[in-house]
């Protein structure tokens, strides 16, 4: 079966501090990987996506970036952290089986910038 | 421009009630998804339909997908306290990228006991 990790879980960083989030996929290969951003209570924000190794598309201008080392890993980044920048970060992956494409999403990283 | 449009935004009853959600888009969509979202947590997958007039049943939860595919509604019965959450629907559009996902603005549910 598969399984999606992201951590970590909680995080709180000063205004101006780097970030990197990192989320893993198991029992699947060359997966479509996805970041997402949630306000409370609120749909969710697609920032970035990726098909393969190497390969970002990103859907938001923003100061963070995506980046994908190995096929089963994918990791969101920023050199300098923005209040705005608080929020819910969630990972994903999916697997083109039409019609069936589905997403499957990870616990999510609570993400605080004071 | 948001793809698929959800109704109501906010939703508060009683324990034992019944409730429609629905999910709504001028495009047509190949297959629509409902999850489900606890607070703190990662949405769950509930349900995919695929065919216009699709009803797909789970447990008390009933999803139907329209029949020209641009629309989908899922119909709680007897409302429990533990149905509490946020309700998101999404479609894939896919392109010769891979498949982006678009999500619905979300239902939030609170079942009152």
């Amino acid at each position: 079966s598969q399984t999606i990790h992201q951590w970590p879980a909680t995080l709180v960083q000063p205004v101006g501090s780097p970030l990197s989030l990192e989320c893993t996929v198991e029992g699947t290969s060359n997966p479509n990987l996805y970041w997402y951003r949630q306000a409370a209570g609120r749909g969710l924000q697609l920032l970035f996506y990726s098909v393969g190794i190497g390969q970002i598309s990103s859907e938001v201008p923003q100061n963070l970036s995506a980046s994908r080392p190995q096929d089963r890993q994918f990791i969101l980044s920023s050199k300098k952290l923005l209040l705005s920048d608080s929020g819910f970060y969630l990972c994903a992956w999916s697997v083109e089986f039409l019609p069936y494409n589905e997403q499957f999403f990870g616990p999510g990283t609570r993400l605080t910038v004071l | 421009t948001q793809l698929l449009e959800q109704s109501p935004q906010f939703l508060s009853i009683q324990e034992g009630e019944n409730l429609t959600v629905y999910c709504n888009s001028s495009s047509v969509f190949s297959s629509l998804q409902w999850y489900r979202q606890e607070p703190g947590e990662g949405p769950v997958l509930l349900v995919t339909v695929v065919t216009g007039g699709e009803v797909k049943k789970l447990k008390r939860l009933t999803f139907q997908f329209g029949d020209a595919r641009k629309d989908s509604s899922l119909h709680i019965t007897a409302a429990q306290p533990g149905d509490t959450g946020l309700y998101l629907c999404a479609g894939p559009v896919n392109s010769n990228t891979g498949n982006q996902f678009y999500f619905g603005t979300g239902t939030s549910l609170t079942v009152i006991p």
